[in-house]
């Protein structure tokens, strides 16, 4: 089973401000099948990121993905009132797919 | 826009089994694979399973073989039983579309079932 590890766990920002969130693998992941999804308080999660940096449909430009191997990121580069949320990674390349425990980001 | 609904009981008793119901209500069931998510109160995402439309499926072992997953292709429906249900299976249990291009892009609105005497 791939493990999926984010941190930091909280985060507590501005909204302007820029973030970058971490997921790194327990092993070697094919960036084709690394997602990131966005679930705000009482919502059902939303995909954000899919492929590792393709953004969903719908999507605004300041989220944006990268990574490869077992180091992947998501960015969002200047935070909205509504990006205050929790975020989780997800690889889906190989059985159990599983996600990262998130990351919330709580407004400061 | 693909839509989901999850629908069956919200309140199982201990060591019975939890159905659950996934209807497509917009969109094909075929060409992809549907999947069952859960997330226990404030903790996270946890895959259950997902199936394809043409019937194959693929569980999490950590369920130890409680758990299957079937679809009704003419009912535009898939479904999940999860048996022998204990109060750590209280969770809100998610349906999602799910493509290895890009993971889980459709989502249900939740299901929140409690298991409880």
């Amino acid at each position: 089973e791939i493990v999926l590890t984010q941190s930091p766990g909280t985060l507590s920002l501005s909204p302007g401000e820029r973030v970058t969130l971490s997921c790194r693998a327990s092993q070697t992941i094919n960036s084709m099948y690394l997602g990131w999804y966005q679930q705000r308080a009482g919502q059902a999660p939303r995909l954000l990121i899919y492929g590792a940096s393709n953004r969903a449909t719908g999507i605004p430009d300041r989220f944006s993905g990268s990574g490869s191997g077992t180091d992947f990121t998501l960015t969002i580069s200047r935070l909205e009132p509504e990006d205050f949320a929790v975020y989780y990674c997800q690889q889906y390349g190989t059985t159990p797919v599983t996600f990262g425990l998130g990351t919330k980001l709580e407004i400061k | 826009q693909v839509q989901l609904q999850e629908s069956g009981p919200g309140l199982v008793k201990p060591s019975e089994t939890l159905s659950l119901t996934c209807t497509v209500s917009v969109g094909s069931i075929n060409s992809y694979f549907w999947s069952w998510i859960r997330q226990p109160p404030g903790k996270g995402l946890e895959w259950i399973g997902h199936i394809h439309y043409s019937g194959d499926t693929y569980y999490n072992s950590s369920l130890k073989g409680r758990v299957t997953i079937s679809v009704d292709r003419s009912q535009k429906q898939f479904s999940l039983k999860l048996t022998s249900v204990t109060a750590a299976d209280t969770a809100m249990y998610y349906c999602a579309r799910h493509t290895y291009l890009w993971g889980n892009d459709y989502w249900g609105q939740g299901a929140l079932v409690t298991v409880s005497s």
